[in-house]
């Protein structure tokens, strides 16, 4: 089945210390997000990419990097996680219009 | 900018029941999308419902539907023999059409729903 899937699950990871996170799909969609979302709160957009175009939201903190190497692949990169980073990181998908698919997430802890 | 406002953080429902969850977005444009997304304890985002704002018909979906309202920008869901399964966080959301550029989900701040038997 055509699907969003993300990896790991769970990160856990030191504080300061570099993290990737990773999202692969197989539906071919030219358009790539990574939302961030803290317990019990919506889901925040951090960035996209269209095609191979990056476009960053003005409150994403420059600690948030991304990557997009081909159409199937997405990373998002935390230079230096603090505590205030934990939270989980959904990818989600689209052709640009409304029809997003999203993935199971990764939950990243700061310790 | 589009604001989704979902005012009841939480609700409960009995199994069987009916219950409807309420939500309201603000925007200045005409050619957008409402959701309803359901978030179980698993975590993964599930596309319950879509509403297309030039159609006045509501949308169904099986025990689900919608009441939009558009000149109020009002949409809520129903939901109608609530199961265990419906258990969840549900999260109204929200996207403006543009062309040749990618839309953007902005969601409301959701509504956990908790079924009981």
């Amino acid at each position: 089945d055509a699907m969003v899937i993300q990896n790991p699950r769970y990160q856990v990871t030191q504080f300061g210390k570099p993290v990737t996170l990773s999202c692969s799909q197989t539906l071919n969609h030219n358009v790539m997000y990574w939302y961030q979302q803290k317990s019990s709160q919506a889901p925040k957009l951090l960035f996209h990419y269209y095609d191979k175009d990056f476009n960053n939201e003005a409150d994403t903190p420059d600690n948030f990097q991304s990557r997009r190497p081909n159409t199937s692949f997405c990373f998002l990169d935390i230079r230096s996680p603090g505590l205030g980073d934990a939270a989980m990181y959904l990818c989600a998908t689209s052709r640009g219009d409304y029809g997003y698919t999203f993935g199971s997430g990764t939950r990243l802890t700061v310790v | 900018a589009q604001t989704v406002t979902q005012s009841q953080p939480e609700m409960s429902v009995q199994e069987a029941e009916t219950v409807t969850l309420s939500c309201t977005y603000d925007t200045s444009e005409n050619n957008y999308y409402l959701f309803w997304y359901k978030q179980p304890p698993s975590r993964q985002m599930i596309l319950v419902i879509r509403q297309e704002a030039y159609k006045q018909q509501n949308a169904t979906e099986n025990r689900f539907s919608v009441n939009f309202q558009k000149a109020a920008k009002s949409f809520s869901l129903k939901i109608s023999d609530s199961q265990l399964g419906d258990t969840a966080m549900y999260f109204c959301a929200f996207i403006v059409r543009y062309t040749g550029t990618a839309s953007k989900l902005t969601f409301g701040t959701g509504t956990r729903l908790q079924v009981t038997l």
